[in-house]
């Protein structure tokens, strides 16, 4: 069964600090993963996609890392600003089927809040 | 234009209203779909059509009926809804490309947040 866990459940960081959120998969085939932002009562925003090859991809202050051998990723924000407290979702596709094609696997979400 | 729209923002329903929600797109995409999203929980794929067609139905109660008139539009009508049904309710779309639905590649929109009391 498809499933992508992120880690931890929630965080609380002061202002200015760098944090990195997890998120591990165990969705196959593998075909891209992708992290979106999601403020609260509002629909989920792109930050970053990754796909089998590429191992880090940058978005401004948000950074993605993805291991495809040991199927984890992460996200790392640097300097973070208030404006980053929201939910961090990490969404892995399964290679589309000829004729088809799968559904996105989400993750549960960490919840970040960031404090002055 | 790269912006999915949903109407209303807020939509609060007694359990024996009927309502629509919508949503609407002009990227071009030939793929929509609805999700329902519970507080703290990822959001839970309901229905995807496939250039105006129902491609997939995840076993949605059918007090909830998707339509999708045409490429730019999908709703979602409500009926005899439960208090468990309130929920932050999401509309996506995506290319298809050569038949092919690219689930990977979905732009989301700001959502409705529904209340059924």
């Amino acid at each position: 069964k498809n499933q992508v866990e992120q880690s931890p459940q929630s965080l609380i960081i002061l202002e200015g600090k760098n944090c990195t959120l997890q998120c591990n998969y165990t969705v196959s085939p593998f075909s891209n993963l992708r992290w979106y932002k999601q403020d609260t009562g509002r629909g989920p925003v792109s930050l970053t996609i990754m796909t089998f090859s590429e191992n880090t991809k940058s978005n401004g202050r948000y950074t993605a890392t993805l291991d495809a051998d040991t199927k984890q990723s992460s996200l790392h924000i640097t300097a973070s600003q208030l404006s980053d407290s929201a939910s961090y979702i990490c969404v892995v596709s399964a290679t589309r089927l000829t004729g088809g094609g799968n559904k996105l696997t989400f993750g549960t979400g960490t919840q970040l809040k960031v404090e002055l | 234009d790269t912006e999915v729209t949903q109407t209303p923002k807020h939509l609060v329903m007694g359990m024996t209203n009927k309502k629509s929600l919508k949503c609407e797109q002009h990227m071009g995409h030939r793929a929509m779909y609805w999700y329902k999203q519970k507080a703290k929980k990822p959001p839970e794929l309901m229905f995807v059509y496939s250039y105006e067609k129902l491609s997939i139905n995840e076993s949605v109660p059918s007090r909830f009926s998707p339509e999708c008139p045409n490429s730019s539009l999908l709703n979602l009508h409500l009926h005899a809804l439960q208090p468990e049904d309130s929920a932050l309710y999401l509309c996506a779309s995506s290319q298809v490309v050569r038949t092919v639905v690219s689930y990977n590649e979905q732009f989301f929109g700001p959502g409705t947040r529904l209340t059924v009391l």
